[in-house]
């Protein structure tokens, strides 16, 4: 089975551009998670969809905002860039809907960097 | 009361000595404990996992040690080796959240 994919791997932007970056779960599995991670913070959680509804929410400004289409492929959406969203983007996914106890299983990632 | 906190923040180890690294969390809510571990350019990928009722875990050379009382957790690499050098994260959440809330990384470094 492939894995969690993440596109594109890297990207530049500068301050005040929007972005957008694309997650696919492994086939079959319809939660999907994303992780901000930076030195500073370290992994924060930013949401999380299921069956294209979003389950559960981060502490992190509506700039941040997501969807995930029929088919569980999800994208993330970042406005207005600041040089704080510089960052590894991280996308989980996980096959079974009882909770965070099941794997999640994590892509390689997407480097945001904001000039 | 979300926060998981996690040291030490770096550990160097001899090959075949023992890395040990401890979590600790205060939210008693908090009913899933996994360990993920991420190398340079890749993802983090989970090692093992824990639920409170039970107070050890092992899987080969990775064993968790929870102490619920103390509300603290940790890992233990028995046999450490080069290739377990990467950085390790602990991690808690409620069982019914999808929400991993991380600790801030150990960076392991086995020496050959």
């Amino acid at each position: 089975k492939a894995g969690v994919t993440q596109t594109p791997r890297y990207l530049i932007k500068t301050r005040g551009q929007q972005v957008t970056l694309s997650c696919s779960p492994i086939s079959g599995h319809r939660s999907v998670s994303w992780y901000q991670q930076t030195p500073g913070q370290g992994l924060q959680f930013l949401f999380e969809y299921f069956s294209e509804t979003q389950r559960n929410k981060g502490n992190f400004p509506g700039r941040f905002s997501g969807r995930q289409f029929s088919n569980s492929r999800s994208e993330m959406n970042v406005s207005t860039l600041e040089l704080g969203d510089s960052a590894l983007y991280l996308c989980a996914s996980s096959s079974k809907t009882s909770g965070a106890s099941d794997t999640q299983y994590f892509g390689p990632g997407t480097r945001l960097t904001v000039l | 009361q979300q926060q998981v906190k996690q040291s030490p923040q770096s550990l160097i180890v001899q090959k075949g000595g023992i890395s040990i690294i401890n979590c600790a969390y205060e939210n008693t809510a908090f009913d899933y404990f996994p360990w993920y571990q991420q190398f340079p350019g890749k993802g983090p990928a989970l090692l093992i996992a824990i639920r409170p009722d039970v107070s050890e875990k092992k899987e080969g050379r990775f064993t968790i040690s929870f102490n619920k009382s103390a509300k603290q957790f940790s890992l233990h690499i028995m046999d450490s080796q080069p290739g377990d050098s990467a950085t390790y994260f602990c991690a808690a959440s409620m069982y019914s959240s999808y929400k991993l809330i991380f600790g801030s990384g150990t960076r392991l470094l086995v020496r050959p």
